[in-house]
């Protein structure tokens, strides 16, 4: 079984449309998280859930809008796309949330914008 | 062989040859590190952590060294294998979250 679970793997669009990208988590964990992985390899945290809360917001457009249905789950919708947004797009979570612990991350989504 | 720094340098070594992958952390509140692995195509895999009150921790095959006083943190692998060959990416928390390094790819030359 799949810990952390994202979909879909590949995601193309055209610019302007409205995507969203899924993720579910069978660990337990309380907290989930998505990082955008640029083209350089860099990883940089967007946002951050807490049984269904919001913890960590950065500086993210706000054509970005993360969804926690339950703590299970964090979804991520994207209004209007733009070239730029293209990357690819992890979820992860951890037990608690607390600074000192691991991530467990998901596969991936990788967006391209045309 | 070894590699320094935040950009994304690539470190060649033979199969068989110790690897020792160098990150520089950026903020002395940190107290807690982690390394992770990512393969092509793969999310980041932990490899192994460690707390600030610690200089060294040790894994199967790999080893985590970390100087407080320079805020360096490295990654030994021992006797690195095909399989070994990634991205590694060291992480540190100033914040909620982890904070990541730009990595280091490694290539293992059989």
């Amino acid at each position: 079984d799949t810990a952390v679970s994202q979909t879909p793997k590949y995601l193309v669009t055209q610019m302007g449309n409205d995507k969203s990208i899924k993720c579910e988590q069978n660990l337990g964990h309380d907290t989930m998280y998505w990082y955008k992985q640029d083209s350089k390899k860099f990883l940089k945290i967007m946002f951050s859930y807490n049984n269904k809360e919001l913890i960590i917001n950065e500086t993210v457009p706000n054509r970005f809008s993360p969804k926690s249905p339950d703590k299970a789950h964090l979804n991520l919708h994207i209004n209007s796309l733009e070239l730029g947004d293209s990357a690819v797009y992890f979820c992860a979570s951890s037990q608690e949330g607390a600074a000192n612990e691991k991530l467990f991350f998901g596969s991936g989504t990788q967006l391209s914008v045309l | 062989g070894e590699s320094v720094g935040l950009h994304l340098p690539t470190l060649s070594v033979q199969e068989g040859d110790n690897s020792i992958i160098n990150c520089a952390y950026s903020n002395s509140a940190s107290d807690y590190f982690i390394w992770y692995k990512q393969e092509s195509g793969k999310g980041p895999q932990f490899i192994i952590d460690i707390r600030s009150n610690m200089d060294k921790r040790q894994g199967q095959r790999v080893t985590v060294l970390l100087n407080k006083t320079v805020k360096h943190l490295s990654l030994q692998i021992a006797a690195t294998q095909p399989g070994d060959s990634a991205v590694y990416f060291c992480a540190e928390n100033p914040r909620r979250a982890l904070t990541f390094g730009s990595g280091t790819r490694l290539q293992v030359q059989p």
